[in-house]
This record gives C-alpha cells, sequence and structure tokens, in this order.
C-alpha cells in the first residue's frame, strides 16, 4: 500500500496568516491527491481534487500543489471557518489511503 | 442534488455482524462508484474499499478483506456495506462516498455517517 504522510500534525495559526500544510508519499502518485477539511462531528469535505484543482463552491484563498510524492495545500488568508482538520488522500492505486490530519488551531 | 443518506446508529455485541445502508439520490445510480470510509473515535479516516453500482464489483482494502462485504440493490438505489466478527475497535463512525466525476475517484459527496458501537 501507498503510504502518506502528512505534516505538521498540529498547526497554530492566527486570523490571516497564511499557512501550509505537506503530504508525502511513499511513490509516486501523479497528481491523484484529495484534500478535505473536517470539523468535529461532521462529514469531511472536499476541497482540492487531483493536486490542484478547487472543488466547486470552495473559496478561492484554498489551493493545493504538486505531482509525484510530494504535495501542498495552502490557504492564504486564514479566516474563522477555517480552523479545523485537514487530510489528504491518494487515489492513485488501492488501498485509497489517506494521511494522518492535521489539526489546525487559533493561536 | 447529490445525497446520500445513511442507516442509523448501531450498537453491537463482539462477535456479531452489523449491515449500514446508504441511500443514493439526485444522480444516475449506476453511474458512479462508491467508497466506504471509517473513522475511529478521535482517529484519522481509513479507506475501506470501494464498489461499482453498475455491476457490484468491489475492491476492498486488504485489512477488511476477509471480513467486509460491499453489496447495491438498483432497484432502490441502495448501497450495504457489512462487517462481520466485530471487534471492539471496530467502533467507527463509517460512511459512504460518491467518487468526485467519470475521471476522478475521489469522494467527493458523502453521507452524514453512521456510529457503529462494539461493546459487550
Amino acid at each position: 500500500d501507498i503510504q502518506m504522510t502528512q505534516s505538521p500534525s498540529t498547526l497554530s495559526a492566527s486570523v490571516g496568516d497564511r499557512v501550509t500544510i505537506t503530504c508525502r508519499a511513499s511513490q509516486s502518485i501523479s497528481t491523484w491527491l484529495a484534500w478535505y477539511q473536517q470539523k468535529p462531528g461532521k462529514a469531511p469535505k472536499l476541497l482540492i481534487y487531483k493536486a490542484s484543482s478547487l472543488e466547486s463552491g470552495v473559496p478561492s484563498r484554498f489551493s493545493g500543489s504538486g505531482s509525484g510524492t510530494e504535495f501542498t495545500l495552502t490557504i492564504s488568508s486564514l479566516q474563522p471557518d477555517d480552523f479545523a482538520t485537514y487530510f489528504c488522500q491518494q487515489y492513485h492505486s488501492y488501498s485509497y489511503t489517506f494521511g494522518q490530519g492535521t489539526k489546525l488551531e487559533i493561536k | 442534488q447529490v445525497q446520500l443518506v445513511q442507516s442509523g446508529a448501531e450498537v453491537k455485541k463482539p462477535g456479531a455482524s452489523v449491515k449500514v445502508s446508504c441511500k443514493a439520490s439526485g444522480y444516475t445510480f449506476t453511474n458512479y462508484f462508491i467508497h466506504w470510509v471509517r473513522q475511529a473515535p478521535g482517529q484519522g479516516l481509513e479507506w475501506m474499499g470501494i464498489i461499482n453500482p453498475s455491476g457490484g464489483r468491489t475492491s476492498y482494502a486488504q485489512k477488511f478483506q476477509d471480513r467486509v462485504t460491499m453489496t447495491r440493490d438498483t432497484s432502490t438505489s441502495t448501497l450495504y456495506m457489512e462487517v462481520s466478527s466485530l471487534r471492539s475497535e471496530d467502533t467507527a463512525v463509517y460512511y459512504c462516498a460518491r467518487v468526485h466525476d467519470y475521471g476522478d475517484y475521489s469522494p467527493a459527496y458523502w453521507g452524514q455517517g453512521t456510529l457503529v458501537t462494539v461493546s459487550s
């Protein structure tokens, strides 16, 4: 199985900050990577698919980049609603593994 | 609009089985694969497998090969995921999720989740 290593596990930031979360794959997954936001008690919400495509309805402050084994999710200017947990997932080959998550906290 | 509505919470004893349902609406049922993902309390997301509602073909994560069965009923646009030989570690919220579109298999549309509690 492809392993996904996400960092950091926790990130403290303030409203207006620019933040970046990284995801590394144990082997090349081309651009078959998605990013999700999850809030407590809710289902995950798709933000980015195919590494850099913004899902419809997602604010443009979210962006994704990368290919092969290195990927990043960037939030350009944090808003109060963005404090949540973020997960990456590879869907290049079964099993479609997730990263362990990054909890974005208010500083 | 795409909707996935899952069955209600379950409490099961160790060794029992549980069958979670996921009713789809708002799109052509047989055209899009469905993922199943689970999340133990306070933990991350774990991919369990995927089913093609058109022919019923499945692919399971190796960890679940022996204990999970995913099926579908095209007459009611409903997916099912059964886990057998339950143990306490199977306590989790189970989600169904439809793929994004024809060319992209990311789980894009999610059900509300079904809490399965395994306890003696």
